[in-house]
């Protein structure tokens, strides 16, 4: 089974600190995508990467920045924190641009203060 | 990418069947109708997707109409463990996309012992 793991369940950090979500797969997936999610707003794409070092901006990618070192490996990265960053911040995986389908990882509640 | 409609809720007996709607009216030709589901707790995971003829895998099936401006994801005998928010997300399928899904609120679904 694919597996894809996120560093934290639970995240708390206060306001101006830069923090990373660390998201791993292992199936030699291609592609990787960091969305949020907000009640009412669904899940929002903030970051998707085609490739290692390749990198896309998403639908929200204010205040955030990614990195792809390694093709298992997908961070997050938020600047500096502030409070309307508070959300579940969810990991995906994908084989390539051609596949369907995308696996998630089980997400990380983030709480700025 | 072709918006799309759901009821924001539903209940469903434990052992009937769910039938969960969706509309996309404005529906292109090259769109394929997804679905996905999130259990509470856990990342969004998919179910199935068709184009244009019904589909059924061991999860679930899909009816697309003639005309394809809606769906319909039947979960044949729905548990409780089928209590989930379910997604239904139109996308094209091109190289330089990339397959981003957006998804929307979704339906909540509660399976009703």
């Amino acid at each position: 089974d694919v597996k894809v793991t996120q560093s934290s369940r639970y995240l708390v950090k206060r306001t101006g600190e830069k923090v990373f979500l660390e998201c791993v797969q292992d199936m030699d997936h291609e592609n990787m995508f960091w969305y949020r999610q907000d009640p009412g707003l669904g899940l929002r794409l903030i970051y998707f990467s085609y490739d290692v070092k390749m990198k896309e901006k998403g639908d929200i990618p204010e205040g955030y920045s990614v990195s792809r070192e390694k093709k298992e490996r997908f961070s997050l990265i938020l600047e500096s924190a502030s409070t309307n960053q508070t959300s579940m911040y969810l990991c995906a995986s994908r084989p390539g641009t051609w596949a369907y389908e995308q696996y998630f990882g089980p997400g990380t509640r983030l709480t700025v203060t | 990418d072709a918006k799309t409609t759901q009821p924001p809720s539903m209940d469903c007996a434990e052992g009937r069947a769910a039938n969960l709607p969706c509309n996309h009216s404005t529906i292109s030709g090259n769109e394929y109708v997804y679905w996905y589901r999130q259990i509470h707790s856990q990342g969004p995971q998919y179910i199935i997707h068709g184009l244009k003829n019904n589909e059924t895998n061991e999860m679930a099936s899909l009816i697309i109409t003639e005309d394809r401006k809606s769906s319909t994801l039947i979960l044949p005998h729905a548990t409780l463990r089928d209590t989930a928010v379910y997604y239904c997300i139109v996308r094209e399928v091109t190289p330089n996309t990339g397959n981003q899904f957006y998804f929307g609120t979704g339906t909540s679904l509660t399976v009703i012992p």
